[in-house]
């Protein structure tokens, strides 16, 4: 079936070090993903998408890479600050006859920065 | 903006009690979503309006869940009766354009509690 996970639940950095998030998906024919940072108490927000049709895509100390052939994900967050500190999802989405429009969302990896 | 906005912020509830929860999305989007999020089960799309229209509910879990959209700025989820499995945060997103082939953005989220 599909799913979207991703391969470590946890991870923690010392501040100033690069961050690496994983993520891998199963449906070949999903054509666009974004990652979501969730805070503690707060709704997921937005961080970062990509289309099937690129392989890498940068935004402010955020970089996400997508290898279609693999099928997986990831986010890189460079410099990483206190502020980093959250859930990171990752979440897919692709033509799916009547479930056209979902997104679905990987578990997790909580990030943690030391300072 | 004031973005999507998502009332109350907490309940709680006793067991068989009637719930809503509502929803106010960013202006002029015209795809809105419920989420439920459990720690045993992640981020879960309960479902997707698109234009006023549910298109997609293969989310909810039962007949005690029930989301209305009469119009483009407010929704609501209801449950009845409530059960403690209920409780979660429940959350709200809105994206412009077509469901999740572009950004939600989502709301703070209800803390349900169902005692």
């Amino acid at each position: 079936g599909e799913s979207v996970g991703l391969h470590l639940p946890t991870l923690s950095v010392q501040e100033g070090d690069n961050s690496i998030i994983n993520c891998a998906y199963s449906n070949s024919a999903s054509d666009y993903f974004i990652w979501y940072k969730q805070e503690s108490g707060k709704g997921p927000q937005f961080i970062i998408d990509i289309r099937s049709n690129m392989d890498k895509r940068q935004g402010q100390r955020v970089t996400v890479l997508l290898n279609k052939t693999v099928k997986h994900l990831s986010l890189q967050i460079a410099a990483t600050q206190p502020g980093d500190s959250a859930v990171y999802f990752c979440a897919e989405t692709g033509e799916r006859g009547s479930t056209l429009g979902r997104l679905y969302f990987g578990r997790g990896t909580q990030l943690t920065v030391w300072p | 903006d004031a973005g999507v906005i998502q009332s109350p912020r907490h309940e709680v509830t006793e067991m068989g009690q009637e719930v809503t929860l509502r929803c106010k999305p960013i202006s002029g989007h015209n795809s809105l979503f419920w989420y439920r999020q459990t720690m045993m089960r992640g981020l879960e799309l309960l479902i997707y309006f698109n234009n006023n229209v549910p298109i997609d509910d293969s989310g909810m879990p039962e007949d005690r869940f029930s989301a209305k959209m009469p119009n483009a700025s407010f929704s609501t989820l209801k449950i009845q009766p409530s059960e403690p499995r209920d409780s979660a945060v429940y959350f709200c997103a809105s994206s412009l354009g077509r469901g999740g082939l572009r950004e939600q953005y989502f709301g703070p989220g209800t803390r349900l509690t169902v005692t």
